[in-house]
């Protein structure tokens, strides 16, 4: 069964470095999220992207934060200068279309981000 | 502004229960209720979904029951499994991409 992957599974990195998180989405969808998830607390949507664009962020995106479908396969998440409240799990999804009733979002197994 | 609400937080049930985990949710332009499952170190996995123009919807052990005047939706475990313990997580979704999740309950199936 085709699914999302995401790497680094764990990266440790200093307050105010750049990290990027990296995710290859399902080969034949068209949609992709990032989504955050506090350790112990819910999963809170950050980003969705669509046509090399983004088509809708949350207050949580800020300019820190930016997107970017480099190739055909990948996609990732820029932070720019890391704090120590981006400590947290980061999930990448795809889905086929957004615009279905049914569509599903598949999510990865998560980037553990932590910032020291 | 929390979009979907969820209860309880934790929930322990001997094996063969049936847990009960409920949200609710404001937002009538929501029109696709999924529940996720997710184990530790792991992403959410779709679970079951539900649409607001059906009460219920049932695969295998898995039930959601579905109330749009009450803007409640629920998810029962028939026959619940120690494997069945992980953290359970609603979701809604509605005239845009992204999911509201509500902030999950873990659930502990005792043998």
């Amino acid at each position: 069964e085709p699914e999302v992957t995401q790497t680094p599974s764990h990266q440790v990195t200093q307050m105010g470095q750049e990290v990027i998180l990296r995710c290859v989405p399902i080969s034949n969808h068209l949609y992709f999220y990032w989504y955050r998830q506090i350790l112990g607390q819910k999963v809170e949507f950050l980003v969705s992207f669509y046509n090399n664009e983004i088509s809708e962020k949350s207050e949580i995106f800020d300019d820190q934060f930016s997107v970017e479908r480099p190739d055909g396969s990948n996609f990732t998440l820029k932070i720019r200068s890391t704090k120590l409240e981006d400590s947290a799990m980061y999930f990448c999804a795809s889905s086929l279309d957004p615009g279905r009733y049914t569509d599903t979002q598949y999510f990865g197994p998560g980037t553990r981000l932590t910032v020291l | 502004q929390q979009q979907v609400k969820q209860s309880p937080q934790s929930l322990i049930v001997q094996k063969g229960g049936i847990p009960i985990i409920n949200c609710a949710y404001e937002n009538t332009a929501f029109d696709y209720f999924p529940w996720y499952q997710q184990f530790p170190g792991k992403g959410p996995a779709l679970l079951i979904a539900i649409r607001p123009d059906v009460s219920e919807k049932k695969e295998g052990r898995f039930t959601i029951s579905f109330n749009k005047s009450a803007k409640q939706f629920s998810l029962h475990i028939m026959d619940s499994q120690p494997g069945d313990s992980a953290t359970y997580f609603c979701a809604a979704k509605g005239g845009g991409n992204q999911f509201y999740f509500g902030t999950g309950t873990s659930l502990t199936v005792i043998p």
